[in-house]
Order: C-alpha cells, then sequence, then structure tokens
C-alpha cells in the first residue's frame, strides 16, 4: 500500500501522559500536513511541512504540542501534557505541490480519559 | 480570513436520485482552489473533486459535478444516479496556499 500511514490508529491515554503519533506520506510527496478533527467537524489545519522544515503552525498549537519532519520523510506530533480537550482525531495529509490534492491518512484519534 | 459555510448538516437521498450539496465561501484570494472530499464511516478522507478558480467551466467526474459561481463564492456539489456507497461525510475545502479550510461537512444517507 503505497498510501499515507499512521500509527497508532488509536491512543488512550490519561491526562498528563504524553503521547507521540507518527506519519509516514506518499514517498515523493515532499508536503505534510497535520489536521485536527472533532466529532461532527470539519478537520482543522495544525502544521505544515516542506520537506524537513516546519513553515506555518496554526494558533490551536499551544506550546504543548511540537512537530517534527526528520530527513524529509515521515513525521510525528507529540503532544505534551494531554489534556481532556485534546481527545480528538489527528489527520495526516501529504501532497506533492502546492495547491495539489492532499492524500489523507486514516487518522490517529486520541482519547484522554 | 478564509472561511468555508456547509449550511447542510445531514441531506438524505434515495437510491438512483439526484442530490445536491451546497456550499459557501470568503477568501480575497484571487488564485485557490477548491476541493470536495468524502469521508465514509470509519473510513479515511478521500477526494471526490476539485476546482480551479481561474477555469470558468465547471469540473466533473463520472456522476459528481460542481456548479462554481465565483463572483457568488458558491461552490455546490452534485451527486447523480446516487448510490449506497455514497453515505458518508461531505467536506467543502478551499486551498489558496498550503493548507486546507473545511467546512463543517453535510452529512449524506442514501437510502435503499
Amino acid at each position: 500500500d503505497t498510501g499515507v500511514s499512521q500509527n497508532p490508529r488509536h491512543k488512550i491515554t490519561k491526562r498528563g501522559q504524553n503521547v507521540t503519533f507518527r506519519c509516514d506520506p506518499i514517498s515523493e510527496h515532499n508536503r505534510l500536513y497535520w489536521y485536527r478533527q472533532t466529532l461532527g467537524q470539519g478537520p482543522e489545519f495544525l502544521t505544515y511541512f516542506q520537506n524537513e522544515a516546519q513553515l506555518e503552525k496554526s494558533r490551536l498549537l499551544s506550546d504543548r504540542f511540537s512537530a517534527e519532519r526528520p530527513k524529509g520523510s515521515f513525521s510525528t506530533l507529540e503532544i505534551q501534557r494531554t489534556e481532556q480537550g485534546d481527545s480528538a482525531m489527528y489527520l495526516c495529509a501529504s501532497s506533492l505541490r502546492t495547491l495539489d490534492e492532499q492524500y489523507f491518512g486514516p487518522g490517529t484519534r486520541l482519547t484522554v480519559t | 480570513a478564509q472561511t468555508v459555510t456547509q449550511s447542510q448538516p445531514e441531506m438524505s437521498v434515495q437510491e438512483a436520485e439526484t442530490v445536491t450539496l451546497s456550499c459557501t465561501y470568503d477568501t480575497s484570494e484571487n488564485n485557490y482552489y477548491l476541493f470536495w472530499y468524502k469521508q465514509p464511516p470509519s473510513r479515511q478522507m478521500i477526494l471526490v473533486i476539485r476546482q480551479e478558480a481561474y477555469k470558468q467551466q465547471n469540473a466533473t467526474e463520472n456522476r459528481f459535478s460542481v456548479n462554481f459561481q465565483k463572483a457568488a463564492k458558491s461552490f455546490s456539489l452534485k451527486i447523480s444516479d446516487s448510490q449506497l456507497g455514497d453515505t458518508a461525510m461531505y467536506f467543502c475545502s478551499l486551498d489558496s496556499s498550503y493548507k486546507l479550510i473545511f467546512g463543517s461537512g453535510t452529512r449524506l444517507l442514501v437510502r435503499p
């Protein structure tokens, strides 16, 4: 399968714990995006990488959130000191060029108890 | 600020019939793209159709077509010959640079 993959698919954690999610984009895509989707809503942009450079971060991305994309390949999204409000689906997408179709992964569903 | 508005939270249609989902948007950019994405239950989001703002001709993909009214900033999706597999959340989205701005979605149910 050459699509976007995300791991884990589901994560249940206790409030205050740290969590890390991984996204593997389509191999030739140099653009990678993270979105957050809460129940019944459309995805909201979090951050964007072009190769290994993080070019934009949403105001939604508080200091507890950090994202990396070492060597311009896979990306990780870490949430420190999780809060119940962090419970959501975290989606990763990749594209070849600006304004191209973005290909989405299956998402990681985070539940903070 | 760029916004996308979908005013129909839920819609239903009889199998084989036609349904139209509405979307309006706001942007000050001249060069942008519009998309309709489909998110089936518990499955990942996939692209249904895209429209480049500089193109006057409405995009068509098999049973899916759009009515793009640039001056009115309207971008509706028409699904013809609806199939059970069309049951999903449909999101209208705007891309003017590097990120997608999504509407709140329309839940479409195709009834057998």
